[in-house]
């Protein structure tokens, strides 16, 4: 099973920030948060991903909790473009079997124009 | 990133036959996964690919029904057999780069009538 909780479905403005919220309360130390979204009809996109401290590159910023249950995946301007289901994912890293992804069942984000 | 193509991108077969989906990579990786993104759903991991070794199998997915090959570090097959209407998904393959990161190829989608 997935070991993270998302909402169904969101929508946002365009040019507005696009703020997605994940629950992870079960992670472990050794797991990072990541980030993938899927386009319609094309394979995951990787996003960014975090241990423990915020990240932030070109397409978005990663603000991950103290306690580490809990992430937020910004978009600081969101297009139209950008709408996706949208998964968080907790993974270990290292090329071991940890390192595998299991997929829930994302947030559907919605661009308005 | 790595750039991940996959042969055929879709195909439609009859039921009680087989199908081979290519994966090939423009580089050399470790890890290789196989995953079933059925109608309307998530993403499912089937199987983890290293080459060199058997894949291992997530639980629901057998070897008999879906073989893989993995014969060098930037190449994999995975082959549908004895499909059904059931069969019909979208079959990614993904690769893991640094040991932290998947990217995804474009998908292959396959209708079983």
């Amino acid at each position: 099973d997935a070991k993270t909780t998302q909402p169904t479905s969101m929508d946002c403005a365009e040019g507005r920030a696009a703020n997605l919220p994940c629950n992870h309360s079960t992670i472990s130390g050794n797991e990072y948060v990541y980030w993938y979204r899927q386009i319609h009809s094309q394979g995951p996109q990787y996003i960014i991903h975090g241990l423990k401290n915020n990240e932030t590159n070109e397409m978005a910023s990663l603000i991950i909790t103290e306690d580490r249950k809990s992430s937020t995946l910004i978009l600081p301007h969101a297009t139209l473009r950008d709408t996706a289901v949208y998964y968080c994912i907790v993974s270990g890293a290292g090329y071991s079997s940890a390192s595998k992804i299991i997929f829930g069942s994302g947030t559907r984000l919605s661009i308005r124009p | 990133s790595a750039v991940i193509s996959q042969k055929p991108s879709r195909d439609i077969c009859q039921r009680g036959t087989s199908l081979t989906i290519q994966c090939q990579v423009d580089s050399q990786v470790t890890m290789m996964f196989w995953y079933r993104q059925q109608p309307g759903q998530s993403l499912t991991l089937i199987a983890t690919a290293n080459q060199g070794s058997e894949a291992t199998y997530e639980s629901g997915f057998v070897i008999d029904k879906f073989p893989i090959s993995r014969p060098n570090l930037t190449f994999s097959t995975l082959t549908v057999s004895n499909m059904s209407p059931e069969d019909s998904s979208i079959y990614l393959c993904s690769v893991a780069l640094g040991g932290e990161t998947q990217y995804f190829g474009p998908g292959t989608r396959l209708l079983v009538l």
